[in-house]
C-alpha cells in the first residue's frame, strides 16, 4: 500500500529553535492530518486540513495543506523539550472510505 | 470525556494461539478503524467497521484475521494461529462522521502484541 513521504527522517535541533517538516505524495488527498506519537503512545492529533491552501495553527504549530493537494507542511515554533516525538502526517482521499494513508514519520529530537 | 480505549495494552502469545484485542471508541463515535504498526515504520490501515458492518477491509490479511463491531460492546480484533509475523502494536481508532468535514480519527494507546 501507498505510504506518503516524509522529510527529514529525522532532526536533531537545539530548545528553542524553529522546525519545519513536509509531507509528498503522487496522489492528490483532500483532507490532511498531523500527529505526533510518543514513544509507548498512540498517535495524537494535532491539526487537520480540510482545503487547499489552508493555513491552520495551534498553539506553536502551524500547518498547511499544500495548492496541489499532493503535500502538507507542518512548522513548529520556539522548540521545547517536549516537542520530541514521532510526527507523522496522514492523507485521506475521497471514496476511499475513510481509511487513512500515514507518513513515513519524522524523528525529533530537542537538545537543552 | 474519555478517549479511545484498547486493551490489553500488551499481549505476549505462542505461535498458534488466538490474541483478541478489544477497542471501545470515544463516546458519540460509531465508526471504528483498526491499523498495525511495525517498529520504525507508520501505521497501515487493516479494517473500517460501523455499528454491526464491516465497510472496508482491505487492508486486513484473508487468512486468520477477523473483526467485529457489534452492537453492544467493544470493537474486536481477532488473530487466529498467530505466527512471529503479527507481533506489532495495533491502533484502534474512532471517528463521529465517516465522510466530508471534521472526519479527524482520533486513536487509542494502542495493542502491543508479540508472539514468541
Amino acid at each position: 500500500g501507498q505510504q506518503l513521504n516524509q522529510s527529514p527522517q529525522s532532526m536533531f535541533i537545539q530548545e528553542g529553535e524553529d522546525v519545519s517538516m513536509n509531507c509528498t505524495s503522487s496522489s492528490i488527498f483532500n483532507t490532511w492530518l498531523w500527529y505526533k506519537q510518543d514513544p509507548g503512545e498512540g498517535p495524537v492529533l494535532l491539526i487537520a486540513l480540510y482545503k487547499a491552501g489552508e493555513l491552520t495553527s495551534n498553539g506553536r504549530l502551524t500547518a498547511q495543506f499544500g495548492i496541489t493537494r499532493k503535500d502538507s507542511f507542518l512548522n513548529i515554533s520556539a522548540s521545547i523539550p517536549s516537542d520530541v516525538g514521532i510526527y507523522f502526517c496522514a492523507g485521506l482521499r475521497t471514496g476511499t472510505a475513510s481509511k487513512l494513508t500515514f507518513g513515513t514519520g519524522t524523528r525529533l529530537q530537542v537538545t537543552l | 470525556n474519555a478517549g479511545v480505549m484498547q486493551n490489553p495494552r500488551h499481549l505476549v502469545r505462542r505461535r498458534g494461539q488466538e490474541a483478541r484485542l478489544r477497542c471501545s471508541p470515544m463516546k458519540g463515535h460509531s465508526h471504528v478503524y483498526w491499523y498495525r504498526q511495525l517498529p520504525e515504520e507508520g501505521l497501515k490501515f487493516m479494517v473500517y467497521l460501523q455499528k454491526e458492518n464491516i465497510i472496508d477491509e482491505s487492508g486486513m490479511p484473508k487468512e486468520r484475521f477477523s473483526a467485529e463491531f457489534p452492537k453492544e460492546g467493544p470493537s474486536i480484533l481477532r488473530i487466529q494461529q498467530v505466527v512471529r509475523g503479527d507481533s506489532a502494536a495495533y491502533f484502534c481508532a474512532s471517528s463521529y462522521t465517516q465522510g466530508g468535514g471534521n472526519n479527524e480519527q482520533f486513536f487509542g494507546p494502542g495493542t502491543r502484541l508479540t508472539v514468541l
